[in-house]
């Protein structure tokens, strides 16, 4: 078992739309939880980050973090073709390592 | 503020060839790390570099794979004898020491082609 599972989709969703993209884990030792965009051929771009549980708002943005479920998610709202991209859910267990656990990635596609 | 750069862009080598891909981090961080993403998979961690030390190569393959981040200059991940395999693209990150656990910047990557 992976410590990470993400649907790699495709999802394709309407302009406007909320979109809900979800990752779940197995290791409890995970503290920090990332969500990434990363466009074709591009490097990710850190969009938001949450400590343990609860939700977190950055505009059209919000992440949410159940620990007890071991799920995370991430919604946006309002979607825009220019959300168009794969969003990438990352993990840390909060120690000095610094260590990443990434999902797959989701690829979201958002037509006009 | 510049982001974190990677050079080269772009890297073909033939089978049996060395590769040198180099990440200058984001000015005032001093941490780096080296993640590899193969098609159609996520991002996998290999080394985690401070100036002067490696701090965690767990996820580095045993043989042909080395980084170093030396007190001057850029940190480099080689890989010798390159294969087939090899082939992915290989991205650097870094974050300022206090934030590593999650704010980890990445670059543009390196796109590596053994033919």
């Amino acid at each position: 078992q992976k410590e990470v599972e993400q649907d790699p989709g495709p999802l394709s969703v309407p302009e406007g739309a909320i979109v809900s993209l979800n990752c779940t884990y197995s290791n409890s030792a995970f503290q920090y939880f990332m969500w990434y965009r990363q466009y074709s051929r591009k490097g990710p771009e850190l969009l938001m980050y949450t400590y343990s549980s609860g939700n977190k708002e950055d505009g059209r943005f919000t992440a949410q973090v159940d620990k007890s479920s071991k799920y995370i998610s991430l919604f946006i709202r309002d979607s825009q073709p220019s959300d168009s991209a794969t969003y990438l859910c990352a993990m840390n267990k909060g120690s000095t390592l610094g260590r990443l656990y990434f999902g797959r990635g989701t690829q979201l596609t958002v037509w006009p | 503020n510049a982001g974190v750069m990677q050079n080269p862009r772009h890297l073909v080598r033939r089978r049996g060839q060395e590769a040198r891909l180099r990440c200058s981090p984001m000015k005032g961080h001093s941490h780096v790390y080296w993640y590899r993403q193969l098609p159609e998979e996520g991002l996998k961690f290999m080394v985690y570099l401070q100036k002067e030390n490696i701090i965690d190569e767990s996820g580095m393959p045993k043989e042909r794979f080395s980084a170093e981040f030396p007190k001057e200059g850029p940190s480099i991940l080689r890989i010798q004898q390159v294969v087939r395999g090899d082939s992915a693209a290989y991205f650097c990150a870094s974050s300022p020491p206090d934030r590593s656990s999650y704010e980890q910047y990445f670059g543009p990557g390196t796109r590596l082609t053994v033919t």
